[in-house]
């Protein structure tokens, strides 16, 4: 399977635990994002890379939420000290900078979130 | 304001209808424009990409309208299939990809 993969697929954890997610991204793709979806709602972006570097991250992604891309495939994203309202779909894709499908975004199964 | 803002629905429409769903955005400087499919509890599945001249697959069309801000999508020949929410979504200052909340289709028999 060549599409992107998220690791675990489900996570259950209490308040105050911190949790990390993996994300392997289409291998020739340079870029990388995560979102977060709860229900009834569209994936909110939390932030992206190109490559290793990180470019951009949301304004409302608090200072408990980290990412790194260490060699610029796979990607983790930290949340500590986690909250109730932490719980959520936590959605990975990725995108090529090139043709074909310029800026086309491919998303994994995601990670579900439950924060008792 | 949203950068991104869809007409959540439902639609419920029956099997052969032909229906159409818009989305609007905000920041006229927006670049590339995208339909995705979600079934209930999956990811998003990108169903096609928007081009300013247009795109067209199968019963399924999009069209981009920069003066209005909007994109829209015409699915033809409904199948219960189809039945999904729908989520437009566009990449906009920094390479932000922003979508919005999805429409809700159900295609009855």
């Amino acid at each position: 399977d060549t599409g992107v993969s998220q690791n675990p697929r489900h996570k259950i954890t209490k308040r105050g635990q911190n949790v990390t997610f993996r994300c392997d991204p289409i291998s020739e793709h340079n870029r990388l994002y995560w979102y977060r979806q709860t229900l009834g709602q569209g994936p909110e972006f939390l932030t992206y890379f190109q490559n290793e570097a990180q470019l951009e991250k949301s304004r409302l992604l608090s200072d408990r939420f980290s990412a790194e891309r260490p060699k610029g495939s796979f990607s983790t994203l930290e949340i500590q000290r986690t909250e109730q309202g932490d719980s959520a779909m936590y959605l990975c894709a990725s995108s090529s900078r090139d043709s074909p499908g310029y800026n086309e975004q491919f998303f994994g199964p995601g990670t579900r979130l439950t924060v008792l | 304001r949203k950068e991104v803002e869809q007409d959540p629905g439902p639609f419920n429409v029956p099997e052969g209808a032909t229906v159409a769903f818009n989305c609007t955005y905000s920041n006229s400087a927006s670049q590339s424009f995208f339909w995705y499919r979600q079934d209930c509890r999956k990811e998003p599945k990108l169903l096609m990409s928007v081009y300013s001249s247009g795109n067209e697959d199968g019963r399924f069309t999009a069209q981009l309208n920069r003066a209005s801000q909007y994109i829209s999508l015409l699915i033809r020949d409904s199948k219960l299939s189809d039945s999904a929410t729908y989520l437009c979504g566009n990449l906009g200052n920094f390479n932000k990809f922003y979508f919005g909340s999805g429409t809700k289709l159900n295609v009855k028999p």
